[in-house]
């Protein structure tokens, strides 16, 4: 049973550049979360979705990153435009629920580094 | 909003020593709380987990976190620290109408030296 599954690993972008990170819940799954951690810091809510839709984007920066998570394939995590302040490791996590007795299963994370 | 406050940044032990980690979380409701333990280059892993019932939970690799509600705490405990215990450590709490999201704290090292 496959836990969640991030890629890419490790991803390098010029400023200016895009970039898109995936990320595939646990199988049975349908409630994805993205969390931001800069160095030294703990991890940072940004964005909670399910299947179609944005339930609570609280977190996220309100320009440049959006999220989704479509129907099918995995959810993706863009970020435009990308200065050096956005080189962090960014963590997906995800759950067979919303509620508040269900845990959420980390990913290993993409680690951005903006050059 | 709810917050949690890791109260020791850096902590450094000699194997065999007892360890215990503070965490404290501003929320009056009902919480459900987390230690997750990140090795180095790893990802987060959960090492105990607290949603009601015995406020002592156990947890893997000989950890274990009491739920003190009137003080708000869920401090993490370990009698005998190994080496391979050197990681770093976050606690996070679920609370409330936010159920969707966790809110983590800042972190502890923790080094074991040998």
């Amino acid at each position: 049973n496959a836990g969640v599954m991030q890629n890419p690993r490790h991803l390098v972008r010029r400023r200016g550049q895009e970039a898109r990170l995936r990320c595939s819940p646990m199988k049975g799954h349908s409630h994805v979360y993205w969390y931001r951690q800069l160095p030294e810091e703990g991890l940072k809510f940004m964005v909670y979705l399910q299947k179609e839709n944005i339930i609570d984007e609280s977190g996220m920066p309100k320009e440049r990153f959006s999220a989704e998570f479509p129907k099918e394939g995995p959810s993706i995590l863009r970020i435009q435009q990308v200065v050096r302040g956005d080189s962090a490791a960014y963590f997906c996590a995800s759950s067979s629920s919303g509620s508040l007795s269900y845990e959420q299963y980390f990913g290993p994370g993409t680690r951005l580094t903006v050059t | 909003a709810q917050s949690v406050s890791q109260h020791n940044h850096h902590v450094i032990l000699s194997e065999a020593a007892s360890l215990e980690l503070g965490c404290n979380y501003s929320y009056g409701g009902t919480v459900n709380l987390f230690w997750y333990v990140q090795y180095p280059g790893q990802h987060l892993q959960l090492l105990l987990k607290y949603f009601s019932g015995d406020p002592l939970v156990k947890g893997i690799k000989g950890f274990e976190a009491e739920f003190i509600k009137s003080k708000f705490s869920f401090n993490l405990r370990k009698p005998s620290v190994q080496w391979s215990d050197t990681a770093e450590y976050f606690c996070a709490v679920n609370a409330g109408t936010n159920a969707g999201k966790s809110t983590f704290g800042d972190g502890t090292t923790l080094t074991v030296k040998p």
